[in-house]
């Protein structure tokens, strides 16, 4: 089954404390995303990535970093995770070839 | 700087009564707009991709339309299952940006019995 996945599902963290949300995807696409979405703005985008070893910035890329060493998995790292970094987020994919851009189930993170 | 509008924010239908949604888009050079439905606490699930002015697609209740600046998803005769929060997305046409999505604010559409 094609899918995405995301790990962990739900986190509650501490101001500073490092973590990183990990994003999976079994369809051999090259293009990954990460977002956030916040009530009231809507989806935006942080990085994306359009191969191994390529990424770029989103809209969002403040207090974030993210790494493509394997074309399957993306993770998204917050070094000095802050309250206003509080969200849902989702990790995307897409190949040349597909119409859209397949999303995962998103990992609601709260950082206190 | 590309941009996409939604609208309205939210809209109550009953269940039968059919209606449009509109995503009016700015974007320099468009490879495909997108719709997408997202119920609450879930990932964005696919619909729709529109790559050029004049193209329909359609799936069960659901068809959407594109023009130059808008697209229009259309709903005929809703059910209560059909409330979620419908996503327009566009994708410009540039190769350094293949990847890049933006995303409008959603319409919260909810249908009542």
């Amino acid at each position: 089954e094609a899918q995405v996945t995301q790990n962990p599902r739900y986190l509650i963290t501490v101001t500073g404390k490092k973590l990183t949300v990990t994003c999976s995807q079994n369809m051999n696409h090259e293009y990954m995303s990460w977002y956030r979405q916040d009530p009231g703005l809507g989806l935006r985008q942080i990085y994306y990535s359009m191969n191994v070893e390529v990424t770029d910035k989103g809209d969002v890329p403040e207090g974030y970093k993210v790494s493509r060493k394997e074309k399957r998995n993306f993770p998204l790292i917050l070094e000095s995770p802050s309250p206003n970094q509080t969200s849902l987020y989702f990790c995307a994919s897409e190949g040349t070839e597909a119409d859209t851009q397949y999303f995962g189930p998103g990992t609601r993170l709260t950082v206190l | 700087e590309d941009q996409v509008t939604q609208s309205p924010e939210a809209l109550r239908l009953q269940e039968g009564e059919s209606s449009s949604l509109n995503c009016s888009y700015t974007v320099s050079g468009l490879r495909g707009l997108f719709w997408y439905r997202q119920d609450p606490g879930k990932g964005p699930e696919f619909l729709f991709t529109l790559y050029s002015a004049g193209e329909e697609k359609e799936k069960e209740r659901l068809k959407a339309t594109l023009t130059k600046k808008e697209s229009f998803l259309h709903i005929t005769a809703p059910k209560p299952e059909d409330s979620a929060t419908y996503l327009c997305a566009v994708q410009a046409d540039r190769g350094s940006t293949l990847g890049r999505l933006y995303f409008g604010r959603g319409t919260q559409l909810t249908v009542w019995p």
